[in-house]
């Protein structure tokens, strides 16, 4: 079993639709949790990041982590079409380990 | 502010050829690492560096080799191309500051064939 784990979809919503992308992970020493977006071609970008359970909120995007049931999630409210992409979740060990470890991404789509 | 530059974007090779791929980053970041990405696979950390002189290997690091002479430059070395070695790879780059390397900056990456 992989240590992280994230459905890779497709995954198709009209405009302004609320998304959920989750990833569930078996490593209970990650303690990092990213989630980043990858437009085609284009090299990933950081989109969120949290350290403790709990919600955090940027704009439309919210990310979500329950370190109990090891699971992140990433909602994205009001949907555009420019949000279509492929989001990578990611994690890692505490402050001095180096390695991120990645989901294999989910591809989104939203149509206008 | 060019940010991180990888060369070239595309490269076609024959088995057991050999060729160096280039990245460069212009925000003074200590840490540089080397991903592979391949589809139904994700991101895979090949090698990394938290230093000029300081390398360490990653999840999947055979095949490749790495050096750090300076803080800019982290070039990917493949000694003996194979076709498993097709991917598209990407370097990434970040402040260390507290010990942590969240905030990771991508290059545009690099599309490697081998044939």
């Amino acid at each position: 079993q992989k240590e992280v784990e994230q459905d890779p979809g497709p995954l198709s919503v009209p405009e302004g639709a609320i998304v959920s992308l989750n990833c569930t992970y078996s490593n209970s020493a990650f303690q990092y949790f990213m989630w980043y977006r990858q437009y085609s071609r284009k090299g990933p970008e950081l989109l969120m990041y949290t350290y403790s359970s709990g919600n955090k909120e940027d704009g439309r995007f919210t990310a979500q982590v329950d370190k109990s049931s090891k699971y992140i999630s990433l909602f994205i409210r009001d949907s555009q079409p420019s949000d279509s992409a492929t989001y990578l979740c990611a994690m890692k060990e505490g402050a001095g380990s180096y390695q991120l470890t990645f989901g294999k991404g989910t591809k989104l789509s939203v149509i206008p | 502010n060019a940010g991180v530059t990888q060369t070239p974007k595309f490269q076609v090779l024959k088995t057991g050829q050999s060729m160096t791929l280039q990245c460069a980053q212009d925000m003074n970041h200590e840490y540089m690492s080397w991903y592979r990405q391949d589809p139904g696979m994700g991101l895979r950390l090949i090698h990394y560096s938290v230093g000029a002189g300081i390398t360490d290997q990653g999840e999947v690091p055979n095949g490749y080799n790495v050096s750090r002479s300076t803080t800019e430059d982290f070039p990917l070395r493949l000694l003996s191309a194979a076709p498993s070695q097709t991917s598209v790879y990407f370097c990434a780059s970040s402040y260390l500051g507290q010990g942590t390397n969240e905030k990771l900056f991508f290059g545009s990456g690099t599309q490697l064939s081998v044939l």
